[in-house]
């Protein structure tokens, strides 16, 4: 079983509608949860983390934790062409002491204007 | 402005040759990491440390070596032992020290075996 474990995708939305990524983790202890976003060809950029049960909002973007189901996931309102990426999910397993961001695969997200 | 700087952007290595992937950061992180990504892949951990002079293996570190003499500085080497080179290499640093600390990358280097 992966440590962190993503839908390739793609994803496919239309320019408005909400994305809705999900990721799952294998480590019950793991801490922290983070969202990256990944355009072809650059580094990823963070976009998101959350360290608590429930929901967690920034802008268009909302993070969804619940740690019993060892899920995670990344809602994108009124998503945009621009959107148009590789989301990435990082967990931080308690079986490395914490010191380890381990990463999803990633998945890729289409927004079709 | 702060932030992490690898170079070179690009770089191209003949077969069985050493190159030295540079990685510096101005944040004041005490972590930082490796990671290696091949195309449509995540992210794979090479190398990271917590503090200066000390590192530790991640989950792909044969064939590569590292450093951390300096707060700021965590060079990656990819050997000749390293079989199959050709990828997109990122480094990254994080405050450190615990779990709820985010971690930000550099701009990355891509390395290819001519």
């Amino acid at each position: 079983q992966k440590e962190v474990e993503q839908n390739s995708g793609p994803l496919s939305v239309p320019e408005g509608a909400i994305a809705s990524l999900n990721c799952t983790y294998s480590d019950r202890g793991s801490q922290s949860f983070f969202w990256y976003r990944q355009y072809s060809g650059k580094s990823p950029e963070l976009i998101m983390f959350i360290y608590s049960n429930g929901d967690k909002e920034d802008g268009r973007f909302t993070a969804q934790l619940n740690k019993a189901s060892q899920y995670v996931s990344l809602l994108i309102r009124d998503s945009q062409p621009s959107d148009s990426a590789t989301y990435l999910c990082a967990v931080t397993p308690l079986n490395t002491g914490f010191q380890k961001l381990v990463f999803g695969t990633g998945t890729r997200l289409l927004v079709s204007p | 402005d702060g932030g992490i700087t690898q170079s070179p952007k690009y770089l191209f290595r003949k077969e069985g040759q050493n190159v030295t992937l540079s990685c510096e950061q101005n944040l004041n992180h005490d972590a930082m990491y490796w990671y290696r990504q091949d195309p449509g892949q995540g992210l794979r951990l090479i190398y990271y440390s917590q503090i200066v002079n000390d590192f530790q293996k991640g989950d792909i570190a044969e064939g590569y070596s590292v450093s951390r003499e300096k707060k700021e500085s965590f060079p990656l080497t990819v050997t000749s032992a390293q079989k199959n080179p050709t990828a997109f290499y990122l480094c990254a640093s994080s405050i450190g020290g615990t779990a709820n600390t985010e971690a930000f990358f550099g701009q990355g280097t891509r390395l290819t075996v001519v």
